[in-house]
């Protein structure tokens, strides 16, 4: 398995409390990405990274941030946990973009907001 | 937007049947199509990809076409075993400023013995 490595693996939180999960890679890859994955809808992007301070939006942006200060390390933080925001993290490397390379998963963070 | 649907949503099979998942895409110039396995409680594992310049693509018990004109693809899992049951995700490249994936919604395979 890649070097990819989710923490917390398991939290619940409050409504409106703060929230960051960590992923960290050992394998130097450009490419990070941070998906949720909920029944019905598959894994959707929220944000992604190409480089050290470089990230941008993906498609369900809306209540999450993310920082990436080194090459290793990708933080996503729920500003103010919702409810709706109760769902599966999963973390992604790729060495390129994903279009001509393979995506590797960490094993995921399952996060409840109460 | 960019959208890929997946069917069926469930599949339930014999051992030793076959079993056919079907994805279609929107966007006519998504050039890589990756397929993922997911068994439960673990992360989504590549099985195999096609890119738009290759028809067809074998790996063992396991096949992928593609179809550009009709914006189709599909996976094709031979002599199945209960060792495949699992969610299986497609995906496919799309472009809007930066190339990324746009997953399916998955389909549950359950192979009986």
């Amino acid at each position: 398995d890649a070097g990819i490595t989710q923490s917390p693996r398991h939290k619940v939180t409050e409504t409106g409390t703060p929230v960051t999960l960590r992923c960290h890679q050992t394998e130097n890859h450009r490419y990070m990405y941070w998906y949720r994955q909920d029944p019905g809808h598959g894994l959707r992007l929220i944000h992604y990274s190409y480089g050290v301070k470089d990230t941008d939006k993906g498609e369900v942006s809306d209540g999450y941030s993310v920082s990436r200060s080194k090459t290793e390390d990708f933080l996503l933080t729920l500003e103010s946990a919702t409810s709706s925001q109760t769902s599966v993290y999963f973390c992604a490397i790729s060495e390129a973009g994903t279009e001509n390379t393979e995506a590797f998963f960490g094993q995921g963070t399952r996060l409840t907001v109460v | 937007g960019e959208n890929v649907e997946q069917h069926p949503s469930t599949l339930s099979v014999q051992e030793g049947d076959s079993a056919v998942i079907k994805c279609t895409y929107s966007d006519s110039a998504s050039n890589y199509f990756p397929w993922y396995k997911q068994e439960l409680g673990k992360r989504p594992q590549l099985i195999i990809d096609i890119r738009s310049n290759v028809g067809e693509k074998k790996d063992q018990r396991i096949a992928v076409t593609l179809n550009k004109t009709a914006k189709h693809f599909s996976l094709h899992i031979t002599e199945t075993q209960p060792e495949d049951s699992a969610v299986y995700f497609c995906a496919a490249s799309v472009r809007t400023g930066f190339q990324k994936l746009v997953f399916g919604t998955g389909t549950r395979l359950l192979v009986s013995p």
